[in-house]
């Protein structure tokens, strides 16, 4: 059974930074492309990263380009989102994804997290 | 397409058709993703490239795409189909990127 579990939500002043993890289990991760979507509170949903499997290429959003990095761990099985200058309006719920496939170009979301919830406000 | 719109609502009594549209410049030249999303509940894929349904999705639920507009079709459309549908294309024409549409809320009356 596929599994994403995220952590590393919380409260955070303006201009600090928080990094997301998400643990996954059940399928050959490094092979697959994964995906961070967020979700602002009683907002819709909003695309903020890709890495790709194989070649762990990166895509972002290109208003949060700069200030957030993906990355991942295959041989834990972990992807993680660094998040830098936060501001107010990056408060949502951060989903972690699997896309079906390793190229994450074209390929839809199949599996998600619960989320967690990143809350920035001083 | 860098924008996909969807209609904020659509309202449909129970056993009826509920179609949910999105709209955006040449989407019927990529693959549509469609995404259902309860309250308090992680999205669950409903239907991928365009018309691929998902093992565990009803065959009451279907895709199609014609000109600049994707439709999603619910037939016999049940209470427990009530959510948040949300379109989703990539978007290779520049930077390339996931564009979600903006959402549609589901009511069934």
């Amino acid at each position: 059974e596929v599994q994403l579990v995220e952590s590393g939500g919380g409260l955070v002043q303006p201009g600090g930074s928080l990094r997301l993890s998400c643990a996954a289990s059940g399928f050959s991760f490094s092979i697959y492309a994964m995906t961070w979507v967020r979700q602002a509170p009683g907002k819709g949903l909003e695309w903020v990263s890709d890495v790709s499997g194989g070649d762990d290429r990166p895509f972002y959003a290109g208003s949060l380009k700069g200030r957030f990095t993906v990355s991942r761990d295959n041989s834990k099985n972990m992807l993680y989102l660094q998040m830098n200058s936060l501001r107010v309006e990056d408060t949502a719920v951060y989903f972690c994804a699997r896309a079906a496939g390793s190229i994450a170009l074209a390929s839809t979301i199949d599996y998600w997290g619960r989320g967690t919830l990143v809350t920035v406000s001083s | 397409s860098d924008v996909l719109t969807q209609p904020p609502s659509v309202s449909v009594a129970p056993g009826r058709t509920a179609r949910i549209t999105c709209g955006g410049d040449n989407i019927g030249s990529q693959s549509v993703h469609w995404y259902q999303q309860k309250p308090r509940q992680a999205p669950v894929l409903v239907m991928s490239y365009d018309s691929d349904r998902p093992s565990g999705i009803p065959e009451r639920f279907s895709a199609s795409t014609s000109g600049n507009t994707a439709t999603l079709t619910i037939s016999r459309v049940e209470a427990g189909d009530e959510a948040d549908y949300y379109c989703q294309v990539w978007d290779t024409s520049g930077d390339q990127r996931r564009i979600f549409g903006g959402g549609t809320k589901l009511t069934v009356l």
